[in-house]
């Protein structure tokens, strides 16, 4: 079974902090997908990487960043959290960039 | 634009009648169809995917999919209380380089 983590369930942050969510796939997949998802807005792509080191900006890509330095793990950063940063988010990985994609848990963070 | 639509609900369904869920997409080059189901503060989970016309069964689970309609659907036999849940189309676009387009999701709820 694909497993993906992710690094916590529950996040609090203020306002100006840097905030690092971390993805872990098991699968040797090369695509890893961050997602915020909002109620009424549905899934919306932040940032995806199809390999080591390289980056895509998806659909919403204003304040937040990524990292991927290893095939496996996929850091999303909030350079200044705000409030309006406050989403659940989720993490995903796919053997294809068009292909199934697998989800972690998601990670519920609140800016106060 | 990359639109995938679904009707948002709630949709309500006897236990062990048939649910009907559909979703339209608007881009023509789409080959990859897949439907996830989500439980309130859960992740997706991925139940099926579909890339070819026509009907696809796992268990209690069909896909359908009409590509010259534009059109795909999740019919669920048997419905149980456990399927009470919001159902997620998915489907790639952009030639496959941009990930997946997600609907905002159908709200199902079966009742007993």
């Amino acid at each position: 079974d694909v497993k993906v983590t992710q690094s916590s369930r529950y996040l609090v942050k203020r306002t100006g902090e840097k905030v690092f969510l971390e993805c872990v796939q098991d699968m040797d997949h090369e695509n890893m997908f961050w997602y915020r998802q909002d109620p009424g807005l549905g899934l919306r792509l932040i940032y995806f990487s199809y390999d080591v080191k390289m980056k895509e900006k998806g659909d919403i890509p204003e304040g937040y960043s990524v990292s991927r330095e290893k095939k496996e793990r996929f850091s999303l950063i909030l350079e200044s959290a705000s409030t309006n940063q406050t989403s659940m988010y989720l993490c995903a990985s796919s053997p294809r960039t068009d292909g199934e994609q697998y989800f972690g848990p998601g990670t519920r963070l609140t800016v106060t | 634009q990359k639109e995938v639509e679904q009707n948002s609900g709630p949709l309500s369904v006897p236990e062990g009648a048939i649910a009907s869920l559909n979703c339209t997409y608007s881009d023509r080059g789409s080959q990859s169809f897949f439907w996830y189901r989500q439980y309130s503060g859960k992740s997706p989970e991925l139940i099926m995917f579909i890339y070819s016309n026509g009907d696809k069964e796992d268990g209690r689970f069909t896909a359908q999919l009409n590509k010259a309609s534009q059109y795909v659907s999740l019919l669920i036999r048997d419905s149980q209380p456990s399927d009470s849940a919001t159902y997620l189309c998915a489907v790639n676009t952009g030639g496959g380089a941009d990930g997946l387009t997600f609907g905002k999701g159908t709200h199902l709820i079966i009742q007993p």
